[in-house]
């Protein structure tokens, strides 16, 4: 049973283009959900986070959106740029357990 | 520098033949997992472990095996490899902050 739903698998933009990704979670004890950014060859690092108090965090060009009554969140990268390329992981997790649980990821190509 | 380094980056293997892969953090976390990798499968989580000598199966434990006799390592073991078991393993590690730390990764060949 998939925990948490992340769509699309993968997603082509044109550089300065809007990236958005989206994530959806079934367990309402979950109460932490970060953004990982994976690029090839390397480990995923967290990217931005955001709990549920909350329904939007921005920290640069990211933005992570949350609907609480809809159990879903999304990234948004506004001016998305070829550095972005990279594989993104939303995740989950609930208090008493620190270690996510994560979504399949979506591989985002951005071209220049 | 803060890091979780992972051993080997690279092994390929026959199937059968034991092996090991080592996990360490420098970071005194409590909170060690370990993950495997598949195209269009994302992140699966293998194990876990709260603390030492504390371990529990995640979504896919099935052919793995752990142990955390130390809170600074985390090694994965597997008995009897399997094709099946060809993937890229990340080990973790997390904060109480639940924020997770991941290795360069290693990418196992099982034939």
């Amino acid at each position: 049973q998939q925990q948490v739903k992340q769509s699309p698998q993968s997603l082509i933009v044109q550089k300065g283009g809007i990236s958005i990704i989206n994530c959806a979670y079934e367990n309402t004890a979950f109460d932490y959900f970060p953004w990982y950014q994976q690029f090839p060859g390397k480990g995923p690092a967290l990217l931005i986070a955001i709990r549920p108090d909350v329904s939007e965090k921005k920290e640069g060009r990211f933005t992570i959106s949350f609907n609480k009554s809809a159990k879903q969140f999304s990234l948004h990268i506004m001016d998305s740029q070829p550095g972005d390329s990279a594989t993104y992981f939303c995740a989950a997790s609930k208090g008493g357990s620190y270690i996510p649980t994560f979504g399949r990821g979506t591989s985002l190509i951005v071209h220049p | 520098e803060a890091q979780v380094t992972q051993n080997p980056r690279y092994l390929i293997t026959v199937t059968g033949k034991k092996l090991t892969v080592t996990c360490s953090q420098n970071m005194n976390h409590e909170y060690m997992s370990w993950y495997r990798q598949d195209p269009g499968l994302g992140l699966r989580q293998i194990y876990y472990s709260m603390n030492v000598e504390v371990t529990d199966k995640g979504d896919v434990p099935e052919g793995y095996k752990v142990s955390r006799k130390e809170k600074r390592n985390f090694p994965l073991i597997l008995e009897s490899p399997s094709p099946n078991q060809t993937s890229l393993y990340f080990c973790a590690s997390s904060t109480s902050d639940r924020v997770a730390f991941f290795g360069q990764g290693t990418r196992l060949t099982v034939v």
